[in-house]
C-alpha cells in the first residue's frame, strides 16, 4: 500500500540554526500538506502546496519557514532559525483530488534546544 | 471559518461495550468529514470518511460514523470496543465549496479501553 513518508523521524537542533524536514508525498497525489502538532495539542495546519505554489498558508506559517518541492517526488520544509517553541511533530500529508482523504505521514519530531 | 469540536478530551469504556467519540462542526457549506485515529509515536491514520450520500459510514477496524445534518454532527461509533483501540481520535472537516480547501482538525479525543 502506497504511503507518504517522513525523514528524519526524529530531529534535534539547537536554537537559531536552520532544519529541513524531508517528506515524499505518495506518487500521484496532487495536493500537499504540512501540519504541526505541539505535544499535547491539537493538529495545526501550516501550509497547502498545490501545482507548485503555496495555495494556503496559517498564521503560523511566517516568514520562517518555507516549502519546497524540489525534483517532483520530495516536499521539504524548511525553518530558517528555530525557536523553542517550533519543538513539535511536523505532518507531511497529500491528497489525490477534491474528494478524497489526505494521508498522513509518521511524522518527524522536532525537539529545538 | 470551518472549525470542528471534540467536546470530550477523554472516553473510558470497557472492553465489549459500544464506544461513542463525539465531533461537531461549524458549516458555511457542505462539509467533507473525516476520522483519524493516532497511535503513540505515530502519524494520523485514515478510518473514515463523509462526502455524499448515506449517512452511516462505515470505516477499518469496525468503526462507523454517523452524518447528522441537521444537529452538524459526525459521531464516531463503534459496537464493541477493544483494548487495541486505545489511542487518540481526531474528527477533520473540509468544505467542497465557498470555503477552505483544508483539513481542519479537532483537539483529539483519548479513548481508552479498559480490559
Amino acid at each position: 500500500e502506497p504511503e507518504v513518508t517522513q525523514t528524519p523521524s526524529h530531529q534535534v537542533t539547537q536554537m537559531g540554526q536552520e532544519v529541513i524536514l524531508r517528506c515524499v508525498p505518495i506518487s500521484n497525489h496532487l495536493y500537499f500538506y504540512w501540519y504541526r502538532q505541539i505535544l499535547g495539542q491539537k493538529v495545526e495546519f501550516l501550509v497547502s502546496f498545490y501545482n507548485n505554489e503555496i495555495s494556503e498558508k496559517s498564521e503560523i506559517f511566517d516568514d520562517q519557514f518555507s516549502v519546497e518541492r524540489p525534483d517532483g517526488s520530495n516536499f521539504t520544509l524548511k525553518i530558517r532559525s528555530t525557536k523553542l517553541e517550533d519543538s513539535a511533530m511536523y505532518f507531511c500529508a497529500s491528497r489525490m483530488g477534491s474528494h478524497t482523504e489526505a494521508f498522513f505521514g509518521q511524522g518527524t519530531r522536532l525537539t529545538v534546544v | 471559518a470551518q472549525s470542528v469540536a471534540q467536546p470530550e478530551d477523554q472516553v473510558n469504556v470497557a472492553e465489549g461495550n459500544p464506544l461513542t467519540v463525539k465531533c461537531t462542526y461549524s458549516v458555511s457549506g457542505n462539509p467533507y468529514l473525516f476520522w483519524y485515529v493516532q497511535y503513540p509515536n505515530r502519524g494520523l491514520q485514515f478510518l473514515l470518511k463523509y462526502i455524499t450520500g448515506d449517512n452511516l459510514v462505515k470505516g477499518s477496524y469496525g468503526f462507523e460514523a454517523e452524518f447528522n445534518k441537521s444537529q452538524t454532527s459526525f459521531h464516531l461509533k463503534k459496537p464493541s470496543a477493544l483494548v487495541s483501540d486505545s489511542a487518540l481520535y481526531f474528527c477533520a472537516v473540509r468544505f467542497t465549496s465557498g470555503g477552505s480547501y483544508i483539513p481542519t482538525f479537532g483537539r483529539g479525543t483519548s479513548l481508552i479501553v479498559h480490559p
